[in-house]
């Protein structure tokens, strides 16, 4: 089975500072990675993926993720953070390795991200 | 840029009554999905959906639920029996191709609220 942990509900930053909002996976094969993001009353917008190659994978909006396998961890970053970019952040897993029809994404619980003016 | 959409946006039933949460994938994807989040809580998966069946369904999915691709450009979710927990934002997803690594990308977004 695939699962993936979010382990801050809340996280706040300033104005201009780095933010990092966690994610760490558990799958039997190699993973697909994914985060979304979700604004208020909107649904899920793809922000990046990793699939294979260079661990750092660059996305949408400044957004960065780290993959690191040791870790098991696909950390979402960006170096200076905007008011605009608080919203509630998903990470998602899929198993590289599933048969077809294994398509689903497993989520994590969600992130809120506040980013204080 | 294409989108997924998603109709209506908001749906208020009466419990044991029957929806239908109707979905306009993105035009040139094969792949068909819908989650379902209950509100405070994670995205869930239900049911994926290719070639004209269900690939992949999950516990939730159950007998009072079905999918249906009635035309060549809808997607729906009909809940026969509506009960108070179906309460939730549905979610539609498409994807394009049958390499793995694509994305899914989601829709707007049903709020179904069943009294």
């Amino acid at each position: 089975a695939q699962s993936v942990a979010q382990p801050e509900d809340q996280v706040n930053v300033a104005e201009g500072n780095p933010l990092t909002v966690k994610c760490t996976y558990s799958v039997s094969g190699n993973p697909y990675l994914f985060w979304y993001v979700q604004y208020p009353n909107r649904g899920l917008q793809f922000l990046l993926k990793y699939i294979t190659g260079d661990n750092l994978v660059k996305g949408s909006y400044g957004f960065e993720a780290e993959f690191n396998k040791s870790q098991t961890s696909f950390h979402l970053k960006k170096p200076s953070a905007l008011v605009s970019d608080s919203a509630l952040y998903f990470c998602a897993v899929r198993d590289m390795g599933s048969n077809f029809g294994n398509e689903k994404l497993t989520f994590g619980t969600g992130t809120r991200l506040t980013i204080i003016p | 840029e294409p989108e997924v959409t998603q109709t209506p946006s908001h749906q208020v039933t009466q419990m044991g009554q029957e929806v239908i949460l109707r979905c306009v994938p993105i035009s040139n994807h094969l792949y068909f999905y819908w989650y379902r989040q209950i509100l405070g809580q994670k995205v869930e998966f239900l049911v994926s959906f290719y070639n004209n069946e269900i690939s992949e369904k999950s516990e939730i999915f159950d007998d009072q639920f079905s999918v249906e691709r009635p035309d060549g450009s809808n997607f729906t979710l009909k809940i026969r029996s509506t009960k108070l927990e179906d309460s939730a934002m549905y979610f539609c997803a498409s994807r394009p191709t049958s390499g793995p690594a694509d994305t899914q990308y989601f829709g707007p977004g049903t709020r179904l609220t069943v009294l």
